[in-house]
């Protein structure tokens, strides 16, 4: 079975830290792997998308990682700001028509002054 | 326009209601999606529309149906609801199936 794990489940980190959000999925074959922020109640918003021959993508201070050999990626997010609080999904596809997205479980980054 | 929008916002509904969600995309997507999600749970995939035809049906319940009457239109009726169903209702929309998908707004579902 398919299966995307996220770490840590939740994080709480002072205003200008950076942080690094975690991503472990088991999806074969692969096709794209992508993050997204979900604010409480909304849609969640693409920051960014890989597919396996990229290693890196970055979206402002948002900076995705990619290994397909580990099966391992990373959001890395800088200088963080308040506006930053939110979940971060991390969303693995396979490759055809068929199309079904494993969706992680999700970081929850809470951002202090 | 790259947005996905949804109505209604909210909505609150008995359990011998019928109404309808409705999802639209301007972007020549022909990939469409419902999911559905609990709080603090990630989006459940419900339904895929590709090509204006039911491609996915995630084992859902009979009383959602979903429908697509146009490229840029998504429904999803809905019909003796009960309280667990109660959650947030997502449409996405991507170019084709397995590209990066636009999520709309969400529509938060509250059944009595």
């Amino acid at each position: 079975k398919n299966q995307v794990e996220q770490s840590p489940q939740s994080l709480i980190i002072l205003e200008g830290k950076n942080c690094t959000l975690q991503c472990n999925y088991t999806v074969s074959p692969f096709s794209n792997l992508r993050w997204y922020k979900q604010d409480t109640g909304r849609g969640p918003v693409s920051l960014t998308i890989m597919t396996f021959s990229e290693n890196t993508k970055s979206n402002g201070r948002y900076t995705a990682t990619l290994d397909a050999d580990t099966k391992q990626s990373s959001l890395h997010i800088t200088a963080s700001q308040l506006s930053d609080s939110a979940s971060y999904i991390c969303v693995v596809s396979e490759p055809g028509g068929s199309y079904i997205p494993t969706f992680g479980r999700g970081t929850s980054l809470i951002v202090h002054p | 326009d790259t947005e996905v929008t949804q109505t209604p916002k909210h909505l609150v509904m008995g359990m011998t209601n019928k109404k309808s969600l409705k999802c639209e995309q301007h972007m020549g997507h022909r990939a469409m999606y419902w999911y559905k999600q609990k709080a603090k749970k990630p989006p459940e995939l419900m339904f895929v529309y590709s090509y204006e035809k039911l491609s996915i049906n995630e084992s859902v319940p009979s009383r959602f149906s979903p429908e697509c009457p146009n490229s840029s239109l998504l429904n999803l009726h809905l019909h003796a609801l009960q309280p667990e169903d109660s959650a947030l209702y997502l449409c996405a929309s991507s170019a084709t199936a397995a590209y990066e998908q636009y999520f709309g707004p969400g529509t938060r579902l509250t059944v009595t």
